[in-house]
């Protein structure tokens, strides 16, 4: 099946630093990758969509300018959690649906962000 | 809004148990209603799928109805083995690929 990465798998940095999470999709063209957000026990958060080539669509509540997302490539998305700080801690997940149209897309492994 | 509502785990079985996890669903419309599976260190993979009321799914053994009169989407599997021990989100998506999960339920399996 389809397969996406993420990069890094684990990261820990200093509160106030910015983190760059990378998410691809190796063997398909993602029109629209996904950011969700996962707390321990509990749910994915979808935390903004993005299209290719354009602007990412945030959800109600989410900081735009603390999260920031780019989708430079039909292959790349990435995200960065600019100044973090430990309540930033999470694991964040991407999904990237094929330009051919697939309900639900293909997820990452997801990437755990400690923020110290 | 939308929202999925799933049973609280863990679940705890003995290997070659009937397994269910219920979910219920509200939304306007039609949704397509998913069931993703997460095991250990994983990311999610999309178990089953259903777009229209009184649809199967079904994978690995693992199926869900889609019914409309009681908005649910139960997952069951007749025989666990171990290595479904994972984590099981229900999920519905209205004509996008914004999923709306809900909250895991923990599967537990033991020999």
């Amino acid at each position: 099946g389809a397969v996406v990465s993420q990069h890094p798998s684990w990261v820990i940095c200093k509160s106030g630093t910015s983190v760059k999470i990378e998410c691809r999709s190796l063997d398909f063209q993602a029109t629209t990758m996904f950011w969700y957000r996962q707390f321990p026990k509990q749910s994915l958060m979808l935390m903004a969509t993005s299209n290719e080539g354009s602007k990412a669509t945030y959800e109600q509540g989410v900081e735009k300018d603390k999260f920031l997302i780019n989708h430079a490539s039909l292959t790349l998305s990435t995200l960065t959690v600019t100044s973090a700080h430990p309540e930033d801690s999470s694991f964040y997940i991407c999904s990237a649906s094929p330009t051919s149209g697939v309900s639900g897309g293909y997820f990452g492994p997801g990437t755990r962000l400690t923020v110290l | 809004g939308d929202s999925v509502t799933q049973m609280e785990g863990p679940v705890t079985l003995s290997e070659e148990a009937f397994l269910t996890i219920n979910c219920t669903y509200t939304a306007t419309g039609y949704p397509s209603l998913f069931w993703y599976v997460q095991y250990p260190g994983e990311g999610l993979q999309l178990l089953l799928k259903a777009t229209k009321a009184d649809d199967k799914g079904s994978n690995k053994g693992f199926e869900a109805t889609y019914r409309k009169e009681t908005t649910s989407f139960h997952l069951e599997k007749g025989s666990v083995q171990v290595s479904d021990s994972a984590v099981y989100f229900c999920a519905l998506t209205r004509g996008t690929d914004k999923l709306i999960f809900g909250t895991g339920t923990r599967l537990q399996v033991f020999p």
